[in-house]
C-alpha cells in the first residue's frame, strides 16, 4: 500500500529535550516536506526537500532541523523543543513532476 | 505568496442535506487539492483537481482555473462527513509547497 508513515503519533516531552519525528514514504517520491497545524493559523510548511541531500526552509523553519540522507526518509529534528512548538505535525511527499501531495497520519506533539 | 480563502468557515446541516464549499485563490494555481480532516486529525486526500470536474461517490469537485476558484460538493450528507475540509494550492512543480486555506468546519447532525 502506498503511504506516508510518521512516528511517533503522539509525544509529550519537556522543554529542551531533543527529539526526532520520523517520516518515511514508499512511493519513491523525490519531494518531501513537513507542515505544522495550529488553531487559527492553519497548516504551514516548515521545511522541504527536493531530493537526497537537498533541503530548504519553508515558511516557519525556526527551531527545526531536517535531513535527507535517503530518498524514503525525512526526519524532523527539534534540538531544543519549546512550548510554542506544541502542535500537530504532518509529513508529506509527492512526485517531482506530478503535483498531488500525500500526507502522513500526523504527530501530536506537546512540549511542557 | 498565494492566498487561499475558504467559505463558509462553519456549516451545520442535517443528515441527507447537500452542501457546497468554496475556495478562492489570489493567484493562478497549477496544483489544487481538497482534503478532509477527520476527528482523529488525519488528512484524507479527496481530490487532486487543478482544473475541470471530478466525482467520487457522493463527493464531486470543480475547479475553474481561469476564475481562480474551486467548489466541493457533498450530496446526501452523512454524519461521517463531519470534520474540517481544506483546500490547498500551489503554483505546481519544483520546490513549490501547498498553501492551505483556514478550512470549513462541517457538522452533520443526525
Amino acid at each position: 500500500e502506498a503511504q506516508v508513515t510518521q512516528n511517533p503519533r503522539y509525544l509529550i516531552t519537556v522543554t529542551g529535550k531533543k527529539l526526532t519525528v520520523t517520516c518515511s514514504q514508499n512511493m519513491n517520491h523525490e519531494y518531501m516536506s513537513w507542515y505544522r497545524q495550529d488553531p487559527g493559523l492553519g497548516l504551514r510548511q516548515i521545511y522541504y526537500s527536493m531530493n537526497v541531500e537537498v533541503t530548504d526552509k519553508g515558511d516557519v523553519p525556526e527551531g527545526y532541523k531536517v535531513s535527507r540522507k535517503e530518498k524514503r526518509n525525512f526526519p524532523l529534528i527539534l534540538e531544543s523543543p519549546s512550548p510554542n512548538q506544541t502542535s500537530l505535525y504532518f509529513c508529506a511527499s509527492r512526485d517531482i513532476t506530478y503535483n498531488e501531495q500525500f500526507f502522513g497520519p500526523g504527530t501530536r506533539l506537546t512540549v511542557l | 505568496g498565494i492566498q487561499v480563502e475558504q467559505s463558509p468557515p462553519d456549516l451545520i446541516l442535517q443528515e441527507g442535506a447537500n452542501s457546497t464549499l468554496r475556495c478562492n485563490f489570489s493567484d493562478s494555481v497549477n496544483n489544487l487539492q481538497w482534503f478532509h480532516q477527520n476527528p482523529w486529525g488525519q488528512l484524507i486526500n479527496l481530490f487532486y483537481i487543478p482544473s475541470g470536474t471530478k466525482q467520487n461517490g457522493r463527493l464531486s469537485a470543480t475547479t475553474v482555473a481561469t476564475e481562480r476558484y474551486s467548489l466541493l460538493y457533498i450530496s446526501s450528507s452523512q454524519t461521517t462527513d463531519s470534520g474540517v475540509y481544506f483546500c490547498a494550492g500551489g503554483s505546481g512543480g519544483g520546490a513549490d509547497g501547498l498553501t492551505f486555506g483556514k478550512g470549513t468546519h462541517l457538522i452533520i447532525q443526525p
